[in-house]
């Protein structure tokens, strides 16, 4: 069974569209992450909700808005797509919000602005 | 300012030797975690040790913790091929309880068979 799971793996589109990536984890865990990998393998945190609240809320520009409808759910939208965009994108999941905890992650799902 | 950085930021070896990579931040913490990353795939966590701890053990991994040096290092004794990967460091910011982890920019680890 996968545990934390995203889809689309792939995404191309083009520059000023709007696009969703999704993610689910199975592992009845209350904290999910997103995270942005850039060209340079270089990780950063961009949200984390705990029990469907928003706990980390990095300096994300506000084209990019999370949602979580449920705690096992946390979806990420994105208007008017620029290049700067094109990345992977990281979902993960935790037992609890803490540093102490392992997070786990999704295959990631790697976006392409044209 | 990125938390963690890592050095060497390449590594290549043969396999049976050991592969030693370096971690440093900036901030005090609470926790450091190391990640193993495969290419194209999501970060598998590998090991965490708390502040007040100085070494600890998985495996063939081995970590070690220097507060007030500011760093950690991984040692991954008699490597294989499919211990190539990249390899993060993480840690938390020491006083927050967020879960919020600042990776650092990663070591490419390349086994040679």
């Amino acid at each position: 069974d996968t545990a934390v799971s995203q889809t689309p793996k792939y995404l191309v589109t083009q520059m000023g569209n709007d696009k969703s990536i999704k993610c689910e984890q199975n592992l009845g865990h209350d904290t999910m992450y997103w995270y942005k990998q850039d060209s340079k393998k270089f990780l950063k945190i961009m949200f984390s909700y705990n029990n469907k609240e928003l706990i980390i809320n990095e300096t994300v520009p506000n084209r990019f808005s999370p949602k979580s409808p449920d705690k096992a759910h946390l979806n990420l939208h994105i208007n008017s797509l620029e290049l700067g965009d094109s990345a992977v994108y990281f979902c993960a999941s935790s037992q609890v919000a803490g540093g102490s905890y392992e997070q786990y992650f999704g295959p990631g799902t790697r976006l392409t602005v044209t | 300012s990125q938390q963690g950085e890592e050095d060497p930021q390449a590594l290549s070896i043969q396999e049976g030797e050991n592969a030693t990579m370096n971690c440093s931040y900036k901030t005090s913490i609470n926790n450091l975690q190391w990640y193993r990353q495969n290419s194209g795939r999501g970060l598998v966590h590998l090991i965490l040790i708390r502040s007040n701890e100085r070494e600890k053990h998985s495996g063939r991994l081995r970590v070690t913790l220097d507060t007030s040096k500011k760093s950690s290092s991984l040692l991954i004794t008699a490597s294989r091929a499919a211990d190539t990967a990249s390899y993060f460091c993480a840690t938390d910011s020491g006083s927050s309880n967020t879960g919020k982890l600042i990776f650092g920019q990663g070591t490419t680890l390349q086994v040679k068979p």
